[in-house]
């Protein structure tokens, strides 16, 4: 069965550091999002893209976050500068549908970054 | 402004059935979604409500109530397995993609 899959698994970095974290969603699935799970805490949406844009994002989603399909399989995001605040596990998630009445959003596992 | 509602935590018996709820309070309305989340794993997909009704599959359940702004996921047949959270979501009118998360129900499953 096709799967979201997501490297790495757990990254750790200092704060102020740039990561990339990167995804390769289902391959004919066209509309990819991010999301983050700080630690006891609910899902939250960072970012959608479809076509090689942005869809939609959430206040979270600042200056200090940037997305990208740099090829016609792996989808990343970036985060400039870290802050400790940023640690959390990042899911990538992508969909075969997005603007129609129903879709199925895929995750991947997810990336745990902590920073220090 | 945006408002998901949902039991922190529930205990149940291996066998018997239970009832997770979620109301929501939203700018308006454009689907919902219940999803089941193991410790340390990602959400997987359970079910999708649009109109009012229940939807069925399988052991697993789904209600909506657009006018009472009220879901609820049953699951039947308790097994071990479904120990974990189960998270509901919301997509608001107006917005394509965005989903609106449930801090989740940890569902506690006892022999």
């Amino acid at each position: 069965e096709p799967e979201v899959t997501q490297t790495p698994s757990h990254q750790v970095t200092q704060m102020g550091q740039e990561v990339i974290l990167r995804c390769v969603p289902i391959s004919n699935h066209l509309y990819f999002y991010w999301y983050r799970q700080i630690l006891g805490q609910k899902v939250e949406f960072l970012v959608s893209f479809y076509n090689n844009e942005i869809s939609e994002k959430s206040e979270i989603f600042d200056d200090q976050f940037s997305v990208e399909r740099p090829d016609g399989s792996n989808f990343t995001l970036k985060i400039r500068s870290t802050k400790l605040e940023d640690s959390a596990m990042y899911f990538c998630a992508s969909s075969l549908d997005g603007t129609g009445a129903s879709y199925e959003q895929y995750f991947g596992p997810g990336t745990r970054l902590t920073v220090t | 402004g945006q408002n998901i509602d949902q039991p922190t935590e529930m205990t149940a018996t291996e066998g018997a059935i239970v009832q997770i709820n979620c109301t929501y309070q939203t700018s308006g309305f454009n689907g919902l979604f219940w999803y089941q989340q193991h410790a340390g794993e990602a959400p997987t997909f359970l079910s999708y409500n649009v109109l009012d009704g229940l939807e069925e599959k399988g052991r697993f359940s789904s209600f909506l109530s657009r006018s009472k702004g009220y879901s609820y996921l049953l699951l039947k047949e308790l097994q071990m397995k479904d120990s974990a959270s189960y998270l509901c979501a919301v997509r608001e009118s107006g917005s394509n993609y965005q989903l609106i998360w449930g801090a989740g129900t940890k569902l506690i499953i006892k022999p």
